[in-house]
């Protein structure tokens, strides 16, 4: 059971590039989020969703776009990076509802240069 | 915003009891509380939630007021493993955004 699993680990890009961090559950979760994490701080909400076509965004979305095609995946697009945005990235997934414990991918490290 | 408050940094002798203070003054009645840890920059981990009754597993206790405004987490025999910022989460429930606070950053003293 591969449970939340993040590619790529680390990344490098160049200002104005794109890219797709994927994110990917096999536990049949409805609920997957996208949370960054800042240097010595805690991770903020970027987007989530709670099903297939499904998502809305959190507390810092802009300059992010995701789509749920699927249950079981949850990409997360940078459509021009920008230095701000050189974070580590974490995905989450969950089933819906209370009482149900949210597990967590080991990251995406990106850095924009 | 984040609907919990908790200590920046605790520091706690190896071997001991770490209790780990959370407020959460406008928790409403069908919200969980959970809590989570994260050492050094790996994904956050599960440890325990609770709703209104006190909790206990294999890694921690929860101990929840009777009021549900604020709890506390009991990590009952420190190690140095359990060096992490941990994070009291109240779950939002009509859209269950899990939504983080700064944390307690968990020093553990040999």
């Amino acid at each position: 059971n591969a449970g939340v699993t993040q590619t790529p680990k680390f990344q490098v890009l160049k200002t104005g590039q794109s890219m797709t961090l994927q994110c990917a559950q096999d536990m049949n979760h409805e609920y997957m989020s996208w949370y960054r994490q800042d240097p010595g701080m805690g991770l903020r909400l970027i987007h989530y969703s709670v099903g297939a076509g499904i998502t809305d965004q959190g507390e810092v979305p802009n300059g992010y776009n995701v789509s749920r095609s699927t249950t079981e995946d949850f990409p997360l697009r940078l459509l021009s990076a920008a230095p701000s945005q050189t974070s580590v990235y974490f995905c989450a997934s969950t089933r819906m509802g209370l009482g149900t414990e949210a597990f967590f991918g080991q990251g995406t490290r990106l850095t924009v240069v | 915003d984040a609907k919990t408050t908790q200590p920046p940094s605790m520091d706690c002798a190896e071997g001991r009891a770490a209790n780990l203070p959370c407020n959460h003054s406008t928790i409403s009645g069908n919200e969980y509380v959970y809590w989570y840890r994260q050492i050094h920059s790996q994904g956050p981990q599960y440890i325990i939630h609770g709703l209104k009754n006190n909790e206990t597993n294999e890694m921690a206790s929860l101990i929840i007021t009777e009021d549900r405004k604020s709890s506390t987490l009991i990590l009952p025999h420190a190690t140095l493993r359990d060096t992490a910022v941990y994070y009291c989460i109240v779950r939002v429930n009509r859209d269950d955004k899990i939504i983080f606070g700064k944390g307690t950053r968990l020093h553990i003293l040999p």
